[in-house]
């Protein structure tokens, strides 16, 4: 059963990058055809796609977002990363990270990430 | 981008009656849609895909139908454990993109 977790950043100041890392066990992200997202869920905007991951490295970004996001991988540690650079008040979410198979078949339990000075 | 419409926005029912949820998307997306529950403070849980494939360990009484750009998720009866959030999901291929409906909140009458 694949487990996934976030780190937990909690508050970022505006203009800064907010940086996350979802570290995976039961399996490993570089085997298989699977995709590794990271999705938000804010107040204001609902459930929100930001982009993902596929095993092989190639990654695929929200345009909305695309140009303020990177989403990497280091297998080594069987971990993905979100980097989100200059945050405002409206990237205040949880942000969840998940595993799709054809869809969003595993989450992890979610971060709440602040944007505040 | 294709938008997903959700309705009712609330749905307010008694535990046993049966809950019918709308998903509207504003272009064709053949089956490619999923469903999800989310409860307070937990992670969505995926329900169905490709519209009316019920995920592992999803009880009977939950059926999900429709193709193109209407669909529904049915409840035949409510258990107490049913009140939560539910959205629904499609995504393409190319460009890849994916988009979540706005919710539909069934609640205890």
């Amino acid at each position: 059963q694949v487990q996934l977790q976030e780190s937990d950043p909690g508050l970022v100041k505006p203009s800064q990058t907010l940086s996350l890392t979802c570290t995976v066990s039961g399996g490993s992200i570089s085997s298989g055809s699977y995709y590794w997202s990271w999705i938000r869920q804010s107040a204001g905007k609902g459930l929100e796609w930001i982009g993902r991951i596929y095993t092989s490295g190639s990654t695929s970004y929200n345009p909305s977002l695309k140009s303020r996001v990177t989403i990497s991988m280091d297998t080594s540690k069987n971990q993905f990363s979100l980097k989100l650079t200059s945050v405002t008040a409206a990237d205040t979410a949880v942000y969840y990270c998940a595993l799709q198979l054809g869809y969003f078949d595993y989450w992890g339990q979610g971060a709440l990430v602040t944007v505040s000075s | 981008e294709i938008v997903l419409t959700q309705s009712p926005a609330t749905l307010s029912l008694s535990p046993g009656e049966r809950a019918t949820l709308s998903c509207r998307a504003s272009q064709s997306i053949s089956s490619y849609l999923a469903w999800y529950q989310q409860k307070p403070g937990q992670a969505p849980r995926l329900l169905f895909y490709d519209a009316s494939n019920r995920a592992t360990g999803i009880p009977a009484r939950f059926s999900g139908s429709g193709s193109g750009t209407d669909f529904t998720l049915t409840i035949s009866s409510l258990e107490p454990e049913d009140f939560a959030v539910y959205y629904c999901q499609q995504r393409t291929n190319w460009p890849p993109m994916i988009t979540f409906g706005p919710g539909t909140k069934v609640d205890i009458k």
